[in-house]
Order: structure tokens, then C-alpha cells, then sequence
């Protein structure tokens, strides 16, 4: 596709269920991010994916959450056992990747999963 | 580490006058990148700027610009002739090592620009 795409827009669970975020990127970058955003936050970093490296997954905020990417391209964050604090939006993003010179590492983000936990 | 800072939650500023977002940065390596978001209440992120730390002029697109202050460590974001549709959260960022070898970008809290009319 154009951009890159998110699913669900919105998810709406009981506390302690399983929720997988879908994100597609844009065809060709190789680079795939994903970012939590409480209300009226910032962008918080979780894990990003880089070619066929492994994905630095520094931002993890703890076990509950994985990440994978298969095929290099559609990637899935999971959240197991879902609490309210993980109520945000989770945005997923993209980028070129290494390679070329010109290439500044500008992210272009999907509109994002806003995730409810009741 | 790297960190960025962004200490102004929010501003307000009279439409067709100019506003400067700060944005303040620290890391350890010599080469990074500086970029800035624009966020409306849609929620989609704009690209709104880029800046690369060897660069030498600062960088514009259009009525944004970026005043970078290496030796400062900030990054500034000015945008000119303010438009009732600027009001949106602004974001900076900051990516450590060349933009062609990737990497994640640190963002800072955001600040809320509010254009008054």
C-alpha cells in the first residue's frame, strides 16, 4: 500500500486477555518501529525490527509484550494479559533502513491501534 | 543515553505571527539526526523537518525552520506567519548515528501550540 497500515483502529478488551496489533509497511523500507502513546504523552519507544537483525528491544516494558515480523515486511505486537495501563494508542512506523546515502531515517507512522483496556 | 527535552507543554501564539518551539537534546555521538513532528488532533504524525548533525545551514521547509545549536545542543523549531491550522502538538526527535544506517528516534513530551485568531 501508500502508507503504512494499522489494525485494528481500535480494540477495546477486559483486563487479562491477549491482544495482537497488526502493522504493514510502506513497500520497500526495511525498517519497521513500534511506539506506545498514553493520552496527552509523548511517543514512547518499544522495539524495532531491522532487516534480518535482530530487533532491538529496548523499550519492552515488560515480558507481556513480544513482537515479531515475518518475511521482513507485516509485523504483530502482542500484549498478553492485557492491564489498564496498557491503554493507548500504539503507533507503528517505517523507514528506508540503511543503505542510502540521502536517506535521513525519517519515520512515516501508521495512524495508529488505540487499545482500551477496561 | 540520549534524551531530549522539550520544556514547554504548551503555547499560544496570535495568527501570522512567527513562534519558536525549544527542544534540547544530549548525546555522545558526533553524528545524529534532529527531526521534528507535527501531531494534530487527528492523531496522524506529519514530517514536518529534518536536520543532520554535520550539517551546515540550518534547515527550512517552507514557513518551518530549524535553529540548531550544535555547540547548545538544541534544536529549535520556528515557524513563520503562524496559521490557525498549526495548532497541533509538536514533537521533536532524535535519531543517534547516520541516517543511512537507521535507527529508532527518541521523541520528547511533545508542546501543544494553540494559534489564537
Amino acid at each position: 500500500g501508500a502508507g503504512v497500515s494499522q489494525s485494528p483502529s481500535n480494540k477495546v478488551t477486559e483486563k487479562g486477555k491477549d491482544v495482537e496489533l497488526r502493522c504493514d509497511p510502506i513497500s520497500g523500507h526495511t525498517a519497521l518501529y513500534w511506539y506506545r502513546q498514553s493520552l496527552g504523552q509523548g511517543l514512547e519507544f518499544l522495539i524495532y525490527f531491522q532487516g534480518n537483525s535482530a530487533p532491538d528491544k529496548s523499550g519492552l516494558p515488560s515480558d507481556r509484550f513480544s513482537a515479531e515480523r515475518t518475511g521482513g515486511s507485516v509485523s504483530t505486537l502482542t500484549i498478553q494479559r492485557t492491564q489498564q495501563e496498557d491503554s493507548a494508542v500504539y503507533l507503528c512506523a517505517s523507514s528506508l533502513g540503511p543503505g542510502l546515502a540521502a536517506n535521513t531515517g525519517e519515520l512515516f507512522f501508521g495512524e495508529g491501534s488505540r487499545l482500551t483496556v477496561l | 543515553a540520549q534524551k531530549i527535552t522539550q520544556t514547554q507543554p504548551g503555547m499560544f501564539v496570535q495568527e501570522k505571527e512567527a513562534v519558536t518551539l525549544d527542544c534540547t537534546y544530549d548525546t555522545s555521538d558526533p553524528s545524529y539526526g534532529l527531526f521534528w513532528y507535527k501531531q494534530p488532533s487527528s492523531g496522524e504524525m506529519i514530517f514536518l523537518i529534518y536536520q543532520g548533525s554535520y550539517d551546515q545551514q540550518n534547515a527550512t521547509e517552507g514557513r518551518y525552520s530549524l535553529n540548531f545549536q550544535k555547540a547548545r545542543k538544541s534544536a529549535n523549531l520556528v515557524i513563520s506567519a503562524s496559521q490557525l491550522g498549526d495548532s497541533a502538538m509538536y514533537f521533536c526527535a532524535m535519531r543517534e548515528g547516520p541516517g543511512n544506517q537507521g535507527g529508532k528516534l527518541i521523541f520528547g513530551q511533545g508542546t501543544e501550540l494553540s494559534v489564537k485568531p
